[in-house]
């Protein structure tokens, strides 16, 4: 959506290297910052979410880190397998809605 | 899957023909949304609905339209599809902790 930027397009790494996709938004009332994974054919799927009161969250090997300050977001995956190779969304929730970045290409080479 | 079944899940239709896709949901969740997916683009918001005949227009809304009569179905119409349309619709709802489930999706192609 317009309100969210999303870098990069595409995203190629080595397996058991780390993957990080950043994005920025712009209304400062934003508070929920979801991130989906979405494989080929199948529908978004949740995998991790970070809300405005907190600067970072982990999961095994995913992380969320948010800076409130510079209006943006980053996802981090260490140890890459290939089963993480699929397109990641990064979301923001604004006043009852959800704006989603334009996607990312995350393909994890054996 | 929270609940959220669509239908139909392919279709083909003609243009200028009016299209309807079903959103049903089980949970009565209050939040539905419909998404449409196109590459480049990711998920852009065409409606949402927040309760029975409250809706509200998203960032590509010409050219469709929507209606909850009831709370467990969403509806989407395409007055008059036209090929600009052609793309993968997501129903979504919004869950107890804020987050977004959504549908299976629909395959919609506009001949």
């Amino acid at each position: 959506g317009e309100n969210v930027e999303q870098h990069p397009s595409t995203l190629s790494v080595q397996e058991g290297d780390s993957a990080v996709i950043k994005c920025t938004y712009s209304d400062s009332a934003s508070n929920y910052f979801p991130w989906y994974k979405q494989e080929l054919g199948k529908r978004p799927q949740l995998i991790i979410d970070i809300r405005s009161n907190v600067g970072e969250k982990k999961d095994q090997r995913i992380a969320v880190t948010l800076n409130k300050t510079a209006k943006h977001f980053s996802l981090h995956i260490t140890e890459t397998q290939p089963e993480d190779s699929a397109v990641y969304f990064c979301a923001e929730y604004n006043f009852n809605k959800f704006y989603f970045g334009s996607g990312t290409k995350l393909n994890v080479k054996p | 899957d929270a609940g959220i079944t669509q239908s139909p899940r392919h279709k083909v239709t003609e243009t200028g023909t009016p299209v309807t896709l079903r959103c049903h949901q089980t949970e009565n969740h209050r939040y539905m949304y419909w998404y449409r997916q196109d590459p480049g683009h990711g998920l852009r918001l065409i409606h949402y609905s927040y309760g029975v005949k409250d809706t509200d227009k998203g960032e590509v809304s010409d050219g469709y339209s929507v209606s909850r009569s009831k709370t467990e179905d969403f509806l989407l119409t395409l007055e008059s599809a036209t090929s600009s349309q052609t793309s993968v619709y997501f129903c979504a709802i919004k869950g107890d902790r804020g987050e977004a489930f959504f549908g299976q999706g629909t395959r919609l192609t506009v001949v």
